[in-house]
Parts: structure tokens; sequence; C-alpha cells
């Protein structure tokens, strides 16, 4: 079945430090990808998102590219601030019928000042 | 536009015991999801609604839980003789439709502990 697999956290980063999190996916279509964040005590949101294989999902300074040939949607910042700091999910769907999001197991990502 | 909301933020119960939570999507949205986070994982599909119809079931959730959407607009996820098993934040998330693409805006959960 379809799934998605995320690096291991936790993640610990000095603020102004290039971040990746890594994201594959197995799926048996051609799913949306998204990447949807958790700050502490707040909801899950979306951070950004892609549709079809080689877009380009950015938000507040996160880019993540939607890699059919490498089933990837990995999500990187060129400076990271403490503020990032929260959990991040990776997540495909299909819409239609299987419309619900299938979620990774998440990345807690620590930023130091 | 509100936001989702979910009521009550958390539960306590004693095993075996009957709760009902509450979801209010964002007005207009056909589509309405539970999940269920635990420590540690993402969220888990349980079921969702296209308006009141209540199309797709996971296989999570079990006898013991069942969902409404009367009239389309709010709904709830009942679980009838709790178990410590079913310990976990359940997530409500409403999109405008059906497509891929498309965000489903979460509200913040309801956090439920069984002793």
């Amino acid at each position: 079945g379809d799934s998605v697999t995320q690096m291991e956290g936790p993640v610990t980063l000095s603020e102004e430090a290039f971040l990746t999190i890594n994201c594959t996916y197995t799926a048996t279509g051609y799913p949306s990808l998204f990447w949807y964040v958790q700050y502490p005590g707040e909801g899950l949101q979306l951070l950004l998102k892609a549709t079809k294989a080689d877009d380009k999902g950015s938000n507040k300074g996160f880019e993540a590219t939607y890699r059919k040939e490498t089933t990837s949607f990995h999500l990187e910042k060129g400076s990271v601030q403490v503020s990032d700091s929260a959990v991040y999910f990776c997540a495909l769907a299909y819409g239609g019928s299987q419309g619900n999001l299938i979620f990774g197991k998440g990345t807690k990502l620590s930023v130091k000042p | 536009d509100t936001g989702v909301s979910q009521n009550p933020r958390h539960k306590i119960t004693k095993r075996g015991q009957n709760v009902t939570f509450r979801c209010d999507p964002i007005s207009e949205h056909n589509r309405l999801y539970w999940y269920r986070q635990t420590l540690g994982q993402g969220p888990e599909f349980l079921t969702y609604f296209q308006n009141e119809a209540q199309l797709e079931k996971s296989r999570l959730l079990s006898d013991r839980f069942s969902a409404e959407r009367p009239k389309g607009s709010f709904s709830t996820l009942e679980i009838q003789r709790t178990e410590q098993g079913d310990s976990a934040m359940y997530l409500c998330a409403s999109s405008l439709s059906a497509l891929a693409q498309e965000t489903q805006y979460f509200g913040p959960g309801t956090r439920l502990l069984v002793l």
C-alpha cells in the first residue's frame, strides 16, 4: 500500500544552519505531496505542497520538489530560525474517493540560538 | 473564517465509558475527515464525510467507533466502551473539495486519556 517514510528525529540545529528533512514515498498512483507543520501547542497546518512531478512547493523560506524518479519530497530551508522549531510531517493524498492524507511519522526539529 | 474547531480539547474517562467528540468544520467545506494521532506517530486516517455521507472507514475504526455528520455541517465521533488503547489525540480536518491538491485544514484536536 501507499506509505510515507521520513528521516528519524529529533533534529537539532543552530540558528542560520541549513535544514534538510528527507521524505520518500511509496505510491500506487500519482498523488499530491504535502508538508504539514505542528508548532508547539498548536494544530497541524499546511506548510507547502506540490501536485505533480517536478513541481516545487515553497513557503516561509522552505522548499520541496516533487521527484518522481526518486519518489522523494525532501524539505529544505537555507537558514533556520528558532521559530522554526516544530514537528514536520510529510504526507500524500490522491483526492476523490481516496482523499485522506497518508502521513509519515514526523520529524521534530529544534533550533538553538 | 474561524477555522476548524473541536470540543472538548481534553477528555479524561474511565475504561468502559462512552465519549463523544465534536468537530465544527470551516463553513462550506464539503469534506470532513477524522484522524487519530498517538505519541510519536503521524496522524492516521479514521473516516471521512462528503457532505452528510460517510464514504470511507479505515480498518482502525472498530465497531465501537461511530461517526455522524448530520446535515453536512458539524460532525461527532463517538467511542463506546472505551479502552486504554483508545488514548490518543483525535483530529478533525475539513477541505473545500475532494481534489487531491486541496488543502485540509486541521482543528486543534481532542486529547483523550482512558484510565
